[in-house]
Order: C-alpha cells, then structure tokens, then sequence
C-alpha cells in the first residue's frame, strides 16, 4: 500500500505570494492532519480534516487554510506569505478520525520564502 | 493543553552501545508514538505505543501510562540510528491532533 504523498516537495517563494500544498493519504485513510516544523517552535499542529469537514485548527493566522476533498486528498494554502512561513509542512493521515488510531506522515514539502 | 517533555534533548553514543530516550506528558492519553526523523525530514513510525511494552528488533518502547512517561530503548546502537526521535501524545475525544515532543537528537558515532 502506498504512504503518504505530498506534492511539491521543495517550494520557493517570495514574500506576499500565495502557496498551496497537496497531501494524498493511504488509500482508506479518511483523517488528513497538517503539521508546521521550526527550528524555533518545533512541530505544531495546524488543521485536522475528516469527512472534508475541518474538526480541529491550531492556533495559526487565518492566512493559513485548508480543505479535504471527497476523494481525501487535502490542500493547504498559505497567503501573502511571511518570512517566518518557512518551515518544513508535514501531512499525515489515519484510518479513522479518532486522535486514538496510528497517524502515519508524509516527507513533507519545504517552503523557503525570500 | 497537554505537555510533553522529552529527555534528553542530546545524546551522542559510541556504536554498539544502549541508550534509552524518555517522553514525560503532563495528562492521560489515548495515542502515543514514537518517530525517527530521517534526515530528509520524514517522520518514520517506530512505535504505536498508547500502554504497554512493544519490540521491533533493536528497539523496544515502554509506555506506564498510569505514571504518564514512556521510553524508548536502543539497543546496540548503529551510525544508521542517528538523527532526531520525536514522543508524540493524542488525548481526548475531540482533539483531533498529536502534540510533539521537542525531540532528542542522537548521534552515533563509527
């Protein structure tokens, strides 16, 4: 079965400019979470789709915002990006919405804003 | 929210030696894991590890989840194991996300 994929997997942009971030789950995995590692705030948690229904959202400027589509895929987009939005963007998903089921990740997508 | 306190944030280990990494979280939890971080920055699963002990070869994990900590133990460590280990924790119904760890680096050295 194949893992987590997310699409791209290294982005530049530059400051102002909009970005959007794909994650495909494992097949059968209806949870999409979305994670943003710092070196300075290490991983931390920005939104949790199930069902294409946001169920939970980190404490992040509405900048930051998502969606699940009817197939699980999810999307993630950052506007009029910020300096401090370089990070390293992690997806991960799980077989049921419950935070009790293993989460499994992706390799993520590493934004550089200049 | 819950907090989660790993230790120790350093380790550097000659190959072949042991070493345990521990995970203190400050609340009951409903998922704990552990993750090595690859360097390319992947999370890669060690352990799924809400209570009780697992082994997957060299490594094992140990959650007391009465006592809120868990471990993870490394044994006859390899250059390969190098890299950051991250204790994650999932509690309650409603949450919906996991809460790192600031992880601990560990280096083997050849």
């Amino acid at each position: 079965k194949a893992g987590v994929t997310q699409t791209p997997r290294y982005l530049i942009k530059t400051r102002g400019q909009q970005v959007t971030l794909s994650c495909s789950p494992i097949s059968g995995h209806r949870s999409v979470s979305w994670y943003q590692q710092t070196p300075g705030q290490g991983l931390q948690f920005l939104f949790e789709y199930f069902s294409e229904t946001q169920r939970n959202k980190g404490n992040f400027p509405g900048r930051f915002s998502g969606r699940q589509f009817s197939n699980s895929r999810s999307e993630m987009n950052v506007s009029t990006l910020e300096l401090g939005d370089s990070a390293l963007y992690l997806c991960a998903s799980s077989t049921r919405g419950d935070v009790g089921y293993e989460q499994y990740f992706g390799p993520g997508t590493r934004l550089t804003v200049t | 929210g819950i907090q989660v306190e790993q230790s120790p944030p350093d380790l550097i280990l000659q190959e072949g030696a042991n070493s345990t990494l521990r995970c203190n979280f400050s609340d009951s939890v409903n998922n704990l894991q552990w993750f090595h971080q690859n360097p390319w920055g992947q999370l890669i699963n060690l352990f799924y590890i809400p209570s009780g002990t697992k082994q997957n070869g060299r490594l094992s994990a140990t959650t007391v989840a009465t006592e809120r900590y868990s471990l993870l133990y490394i044994s006859s460590s390899q250059t390969t194991d190098s890299g950051v280990y991250f204790c994650a924790v999932g509690s309650g119904g409603s949450n919906y996300k996991l809460t790192f760890g600031k992880g601990t680096l560990l280096t083997v050295n050849p």
